[in-house]
């Protein structure tokens, strides 16, 4: 089946800092990728997506790059801020559908 | 303005129990979804409603049964608690089933089974 990998957290870093979170992909075809973030308390929201080989997603300064070669989706930013501390999810869409199959998540901390 | 919301935020219940989640967006989608989020924070989808009907139902135990009154509204009952139901759940919701269209998640409802 349909699988999404991350690199476990936490992952603690300074501000300032430069941030990548791993996340390959095992799937059938080639399936839109997503990163949601999930802060304190709240629910999910998008963070970007790619639907298909070679597209770059990007918001508020995260960018990841659809990699087929690599069955890639890493996210990287250049500079963290507090405020970006949080759970970050890659996803899969499964399917003809809007199915999303999620990775384990990555918690990110960002110290002053 | 709230666009997914569920009620309530925290329920703490004993095992046995019968409990109920609700969820309503106001976003028009035609699309909504229940999903379960353990205690290491995997997420996983639960079941999907388009335009009323299920589509999606995973290997979820029949003592969780979906319902989904009107488009705007899905909710979640649960007979029978036993504390492996303690988790967070989230409704989420997303315009269209088809395409690969951005899901809204609710705030979550944190239930604790004892």
């Amino acid at each position: 089946g349909n699988s999404v990998t991350q690199m476990e957290g936490p992952v603690t870093l300074s501000e300032e800092a430069f941030l990548t979170i791993n996340c390959t992909y095992t799937a059938t075809g080639y399936p839109s990728l997503f990163w949601y973030v999930q802060y304190p308390g709240e629910g999910l929201q998008l963070l970007l997506k790619a639907t298909k080989a070679d597209d770059k997603g990007s918001n508020k300064g995260f960018e990841a790059t659809y990699r087929k070669e690599t069955t890639s989706f890493h996210l990287e930013k250049g500079s963290v801020q507090v405020s970006d501390s949080a759970v970050y999810f890659c996803a899969l869409r499964e399917g003809g559908g809007n199915k999303l199959v999620f990775g384990a998540g990555t918690i990110l901390r960002v110290k002053s | 303005d709230t666009a997914v919301s569920q009620t309530p935020k925290y329920l703490v219940t004993q095992m046995g129990n019968d409990k109920s989640i609700k969820c309503e967006q106001n976003l028009g989608h035609d699309t909504m979804y229940w999903y379960k989020q353990d205690s290491k924070k995997f997420l996983k989808i639960m079941f999907s409603y388009n335009n009323k009907e299920l589509i999606i139902n995973e290997t979820v135990p029949n003592r969780f049964s979906p319902k989904s009154p009107d488009k705007a509204h899905l909710n979640l009952h649960i007979n029978s608690l036993e504390l492996g139901d303690s988790a967070v759940y989230f409704c989420a919701s997303s315009l269209r089933w088809t395409e690969a269209y951005e899901q809204y998640f609710g705030p979550g409802t944190r239930l604790t089974v004892t």
